[in-house]
């Protein structure tokens, strides 16, 4: 089936302008994670959705930087008055929490958007 | 905190040498390890986890407690094992399911 799907592939933006990176998780995923991936730097956590429950917002790393989930389904990313450092590649990612294992729930990663603040 | 540690950015060997990528963690529970992998223009994707105890594409990792790390290893590298390797953590109790990640390391097999 379809896997995780993201867009826009690439997004090039001007310092101080707002962007949302979106978020298709693979359908009937009740988890859904954000990343970071800067140069040099591996991956960062930013959020995690679990179904209806409050979104774990630990990871992020300022106010500028919100995320929605709609439905259960698909979910935004919105990066308010983008700055320099905001520059890197943003994945997603779900996971089957019904699964019924005790242990695993592994996550599928999107392709992820490259984001590029000039 | 949790921390996972790659110390290694870079590593190359010859095709046919034994690889073995470094993995430090530190977290005060009872951690699950995996290790991700992202070849050339794809997805990252998962190779393998500790708690399976599998070989997958021909590599093992055995997590040592004591030492705190869960090192990859391929005895007999190919040249399709270049790609940049993940090392992640994650809590095995508890609400919080997301991954920390190491800073990854490159490894270029030679012909």
């Amino acid at each position: 089936g379809a896997g995780v799907s993201q867009s826009p592939s690439n997004k090039v933006t001007e310092k101080g302008k707002d962007v949302e990176l979106r978020c298709d998780p693979i359908s009937g995923h009740t988890a859904l994670y954000w990343y970071r991936q800067s140069l040099g730097q591996g991956l960062e956590f930013l959020i995690y959705f679990q179904g209806n429950s409050a979104p774990d917002k630990s990871g992020l790393p300022s106010d500028r930087f919100s995320a929605e989930r709609t439905g259960g389904s698909v979910s935004t990313l919105t990066i308010q008055r983008t700055q320099q450092e905001d520059s890197a590649v943003y994945l997603c990612a779900s996971s089957d929490r019904t699964s019924g294992r005790t242990w695993g729930y592994e996550q599928y990663f999107g392709p992820g958007t490259r984001l590029t603040v000039t | 905190a949790q921390r996972v540690t790659q110390p290694e950015k870079l590593l190359s060997v010859f095709k046919g040498a034994p690889v073995e990528l470094k993995c430090n963690y530190s977290y005060s529970g009872s951690p699950e390890l995996f290790w991700y992998v992202q070849y050339s223009r794809q997805r990252l994707q998962l190779l393998l986890r500790h708690i399976s105890r599998e070989s997958i594409k021909g590599f093992t990792a055995d997590l040592n407690k004591g030492e705190t790390s869960f090192h990859l290893k391929k005895p007999f590298a190919q040249e399709e094992d270049s790609a940049m390797y993940y090392c992640a953590l994650r809590n095995s109790s508890g609400s919080a399911r997301q991954l920390t990640f190491g800073s990854g390391t490159q490894l270029t097999v030679l012909p």
